[in-house]
Formats: C-alpha cells, structure tokens, sequence
C-alpha cells in the first residue's frame, strides 16, 4: 500500500521570502505521479504542480517548482517570492500509474503555511 | 474554465437519515470520484466510478454509502444513515483520463453536518 508523509504540521514565512514544503512516499510502484494540491479557506483543492515519476526533470509553475528524489522518495515544493495569497493548507497526493490505475489519489496530511506580511 | 459544482454547500441533517449530495462533473469527463475530509484532517478517497460502475472504494466506503450517475451529467453519493462520526467536507471531482494524471479537477465541496 502507498503511504504519503508529510512531517510539518504547520510553517510561517514572511512575505517575498521562500519556503520548502516537506513530502515523502512510500510505494513499490515504478510508474505514478506526484501532486501538490493548495486548500485555501475557502476550502476548495487546486492543484499546484503535478510530476510523473518517470521524469527526472523537476517541474516547475512560475512561483513553485518541485525537488523531486525518486530514489530517496521525497518531493518537496518550493514556494519562492511568497505572497500572502498563499495563505492555505498544502497537501502532497500520491496516483499510481499505468494499468489498474483508478485515478485514485493518496494524500498526505497537510501543511498549513501562514504567509506574514 | 469548466468547473465540477457541487449542491448543496452546506447540509445539516439529522442522525439516522439518508443525505443526498450532489455534483456535476465537467461535461467531457469519464472518471469520477469523491472524498472526504473531516475537519482539518487529511482528504480520504472513498470511492471512484468509471463507466457506470465502481473501479475502486476505500475501506471507508461501507454499504452505507453508494454512488450512483443518473442521468448521464449528475454523479451522487448516497449516505443511507447518517452517524455522528459522517460530519465532514465531502469533495467530488472529475477526470477526462487517467493518463500523467492530468484534468483532475475537484468541485467546492459539501460541508454536511450530522446533529
């Protein structure tokens, strides 16, 4: 079964400045995909970044970038420049790949990060 | 941009009653699902549905709970009786493929309340 770890319950940072988010999984799959998703207030999941595992290159969405370590089973996401608007939980989510993939997502148990002005 | 919309945004209802929560995925999408998250807790799978049936459910997902796609454009999950313990944010979301994991898009949310 596929586990996701995430270690920080909660991060501050003031604005401009940057942050990393911690992530690790666990998994035996060779073929997945890595997602981090941001809960703002308002509660709604909008994804962030996505990264397929079979990519050594790390992704990259203006802002956020990813440091993803296949062997070490860590993806870790870069907020840089933060803004106050990126206020919100973080979560990383874990999908298997390939057949008897179901589309079904493995999260991890957020982060909650505070942007400060 | 398309967006999955679920109804109602909040429900309160009574222990022991069946809920109906609602949600509308986007129009070309063929894979849908819903999750659950109790408050400030991590967001749990419970179910995902694929061509009129069920490709996968979580140990959560007990035969209180059914999905069902009536009419070709609604996709609802059922609760037959409700507990205490279903208090939660229920996320419904919707894919075109399941290919790279791309489209995956999630609707709102239903805040269903169990008093």
């Amino acid at each position: 079964a596929q586990t996701v770890t995430q270690s920080q319950p909660e991060m501050s940072v003031q604005e401009a400045e940057t942050v990393t988010l911690s992530c690790t999984y666990d998994t035996s799959e060779s073929n997945y995909y890595l997602f981090w998703y941001k809960q703002p207030p308002s509660r709604q999941m909008i994804l962030v970044i996505r990264q397929e595992a079979y990519k050594q290159q790390n992704a990259t969405e203006n802002r956020f970038s990813v440091n993803f370590q296949k062997a070490a089973k860590s993806f870790s996401l870069k907020i840089s420049d933060s803004q106050l608007g990126d206020t919100a939980m973080y979560f990383c989510a874990f999908m298997k790949g390939g057949s008897g993939n179901t589309g079904k997502l493995i999260f991890g148990q957020g982060t909650t990060l505070q942007v400060k002005p | 941009e398309p967006e999955v919309t679920q109804t109602p945004s909040h429900q309160v209802t009574q222990m022991g009653q069946e809920v109906i929560l609602r949600c509308v995925p986007i129009s070309n999408h063929l894979y849908f699902y819903w999750y659950r998250q109790i408050l400030g807790q991590k967001v749990e799978f419970l179910v995902s549905f694929y061509n009129n049936e069920i490709s996968e459910k979580s140990e959560i997902f007990d035969d209180q709970f059914s999905v069902e796609r009536p009419d070709g454009s609604n996709f609802t999950l059922k609760i037959r009786s409700t507990k205490l313990e279903d208090s939660a944010m229920y996320f419904c979301a919707s894919s075109e493929l399941l290919y790279r994991g791309e489209g995956y898009t999630f609707g709102s949310g239903t805040r269903l309340t169990v008093v």
